[in-house]
């Protein structure tokens, strides 16, 4: 299985400052034949079931808020919020889907300082 | 847009098989449109687990690690979809998501997950 390990758990960041996530998959999730990356980022609000915001690596959802990109490639890859909005505040998740079996970091709490 | 809505009991005993329905409002789980119908599970307080799907054909894919209690089948006429989990124990309670991925797009994959169910919570307890 690849393991997907986040950082940092969770961080505190003021209202209009940038938010990082890290993640790192134990192993490279680049398909070299399309040189793609088969990494996802998830939301999670209180209460709700996970949103996705970004896939292969980059690529933003649709209506997703341009303040969200994703970057990285092979096993190391980040999540940026570029101005952290009172309504961000979440469990972001990563997820591989490089494999037969996808999995998830454990997550990381993004809250307001 | 596609909905979906898990429903089953929110208590199941140990030993016991857990069964979940997942109805499919404004899409249909016959769709050739390259759909993954998805269970995923999510203990209180932790992280994601990927259970499994099943195609539009039936064809099937499921975590190694719970494979040989896993059960996912597709009810065409009743457009929904379901999941049994026999032999439980404590450690399957959890949060069930119902799910959605794939799509006809090129740019979507099977293991992405872009409608989900709002999740029901599942107790194994005596």
């Amino acid at each position: 299985d690849i393991v997907m390990t986040q950082s940092p758990d969770s961080l505190a960041v003021s209202l209009g400052e940038r938010a990082t996530i890290n993640c790192k998959s134990s192993q490279s999730v680049l398909y070299s034949s399309n040189n793609k990356n088969y990494l996802g980022w998830y939301q999670q609000k209180p209460g709700q079931p996970p949103k996705m915001l970004i896939y292969w690596a980059s690529t933003r959802e649709s209506g997703v808020p341009d303040r969200f990109s994703g970057s990285g490639s092979g096993t190391e890859f980040t999540l940026t919020i570029s101005s952290l909005q009172a309504e961000d505040v979440a469990v972001y998740y990563c997820q591989q889907y490089y494999t037969t079996l996808p999995t998830f970091g454990q997550g990381t709490k993004v809250e307001i300082k | 847009q596609v909905q979906l809505q898990e429903s089953g009991p929110g208590l199941v005993k140990p030993s016991e098989t857990l069964s979940l329905t997942c109805t499919v409002s404004s899409g249909s789980v016959s769709s050739t449109d390259s759909y993954y119908w998805s269970w995923i599970r999510q203990p209180p307080g932790k992280g994601l687990e990927w259970i499994g799907y099943i195609f539009y054909t039936g064809s099937t894919n499921y975590n190694p690690s719970l494979k040989s209690r896993v059960t996912m089948s597709l009810d065409r006429s009743n457009n929904q979809f379901s999941l049994k989990l026999s032999s439980v124990t404590a450690a399957d309670t959890a949060v069930y998501y119902c799910a959605r991925g794939g799509g006809p797009s090129a740019l979507r994959h099977a293991y992405l997950i872009d409608n989900w169910g709002q999740g029901t919570l599942v107790t194994v307890s005596s």
